[in-house]
């Protein structure tokens, strides 16, 4: 079946530096969805790209769908203490409705 | 508007038992899945509802079952409890019918197996 694999699971950087997470299928997938949780929250909605190629941009976040429809990557600029938490992408299953989730790339900020 | 509402937020449960956990969707929206989250799996998906109709199941023991009421509400029942099932359950809603549609989580409820 479908793999949605994250990479790197874990991130530590300086506030200020960016930081890159990249999410990989193992098939085609119809779209991508980025998603945010905070330490002991829930997953919150941060995206989706759906035609290939695609970027998108909010505020210091920047979201890339592949030519191919298979990666994606959020890249964020100058990272702020706020940005801690973990960032999930999720491809659409083969069979639709359901969606498949990376491990996630858990991100700490320190000041 | 109200967000998606997941009762309980917390309880424990001894292995054997069952568990039923209920989710509220966001108003209006009428397709509700489930998901299990832990520290070694991430988020997997466990089922989908759309108009009291299963659409999609995840990989997941047939203890594990859902079902969804005519006001788009849901619930989410395991039975015979094992210590793995100790988990966060999140429950999200989505406003349409097709496959590309947002999902919101809830707070989800957190599951103790002792």
């Amino acid at each position: 079946g479908q793999q949605v694999m994250q990479i790197p699971q874990y991130q530590h950087v300086q506030e200020g530096e960016d930081f890159t997470t990249y999410c990989n299928s193992s098939t085609t997938l119809s779209n991508i969805q980025w998603y945010k949780q905070r330490p002991g929250g829930h997953p919150v909605f941060l995206i989706q790209l759906v035609k290939s190629g695609e970027v998108k941009k909010q505020k210091r976040l920047t979201f890339q769908f592949g030519e191919a429809k298979k990666n994606s990557s959020l890249h964020i600029t100058a990272t702020q203490t706020t940005d801690v938490g973990t960032y999930f992408c999720a491809g659409d299953s083969n069979s639709g409705y359901a969606l498949n989730f990376g491990k996630g790339t858990s991100l700490l900020v320190t000041p | 508007k109200a967000g998606v509402t997941q009762t309980p937020r917390y309880l424990i449960k001894t292995r054997g038992q069952q568990v039923t956990l209920s989710c509220s969707p966001i108003s209006g929206h009428r397709s509700v899945s489930w998901y299990q989250q832990t520290p070694g799996q991430g988020l997997q998906f466990l089922f989908e509802y759309f108009s009291e109709t299963q659409r999609n199941k995840g990989n997941f023991p047939g203890r594990f079952s859902g079902r969804q009421f005519s006001n788009s509400r849901s619930e989410m029942n395991v039975s015979t409890l094992e210590l793995g099932d100790s988990a966060l359950y999140l429950c999200a809603s989505s406003g349409g019918s097709g496959q590309r549609n947002t999902i919101y989580f809830g707070e989800g409820s957190w599951l103790t197996v002792v």
